[in-house]
């Protein structure tokens, strides 16, 4: 079965600082990663994937994600924070190989951003 | 586009009283179609999906619903709310052996 754990429930950063939300993932295939976005009382807005491409992914708002199969990892990063990135991230894994399209959610990251 | 739609935004019932949320996809055909279920600090629970009319799969035991009538509608529901009913309740989509999941705004519930 695949899983996703998120390392850090809560993660702050100053304003123009570095964000790295962490995620490991659990899968006995190759897994299909995402990381979504919510802001507060609103849905999920998918930020960037993984589909077995490029292990760099390029995502929405500067946010990038790479893949490492050793590491089992997904982490994702922005190389500058801006007051609008705080939000609550979620890192998903889909469920290959039925290919029913269920996502697998981690418990979520809320990032806050400090002026 | 596609466009999912998804309404009440917010509702607040009593104990006991049935619930209908409702969530309509356009611009897309045979989307599999996905309720999830997020409590407050937590991550998001699958509780139902489906991948055509009338095929229901129920990930956890509760005491909830879903129907989906059209190829594009799908319904949660409840004959009697419970306290723990409550929640964040998200509809969302994706292509048929697809990838990603496209979600609607979701629906605050809050049962009193």
């Amino acid at each position: 079965a695949q899983s996703v754990t998120q390392l850090g429930s809560h993660v702050s950063v100053s304003e123009g600082a570095l964000v790295l939300l962490r995620c490991n993932y659990s899968s006995s295939v190759p897994p299909y990663l995402f990381w979504y976005v919510q802001y507060p009382n609103q849905g999920l807005q998918l930020l960037l994937k993984y589909t077995s491409a490029a292990t760099l992914v390029k995502g929405i708002n500067g946010f990038e994600a790479e893949f490492k199969k050793s590491e089992t990892s997904f982490h994702l990063t922005k190389p500058s924070a801006h007051m609008s990135d705080a939000a609550e991230y979620f890192c998903a894994v889909s469920d290959q190989p039925s290919n029913t399209g269920k996502l697998i959610f981690g418990q979520g990251t809320t990032l806050q951003v400090k002026p | 586009s596609q466009t999912i739609h998804q309404w009440p935004a917010t509702l607040v019932q009593p104990v006991g009283s049935p619930l209908s949320l409702e969530c309509t996809v356009e611009g897309t055909s045979n989307p599999n179609l996905y309720w999830y279920r997020q409590a407050a600090g937590r991550g998001l629970q699958l509780l139902f999906y489906s991948v055509g009319i009338g095929q229901i799969s129920s990930e956890v035991p509760q005491n909830l619903s879903a129907s989906r009538p059209q190829d594009r509608q799908f319904i949660l529901s409840s004959k009697k709310l419970l306290l723990s009913d409550s929640g964040f309740y998200l509809c969302a989509w994706s292509v048929s052996r697809g990838t990603e999941a496209f979600f609607g705004q979701g629906t605050r519930l809050t049962v009193v």
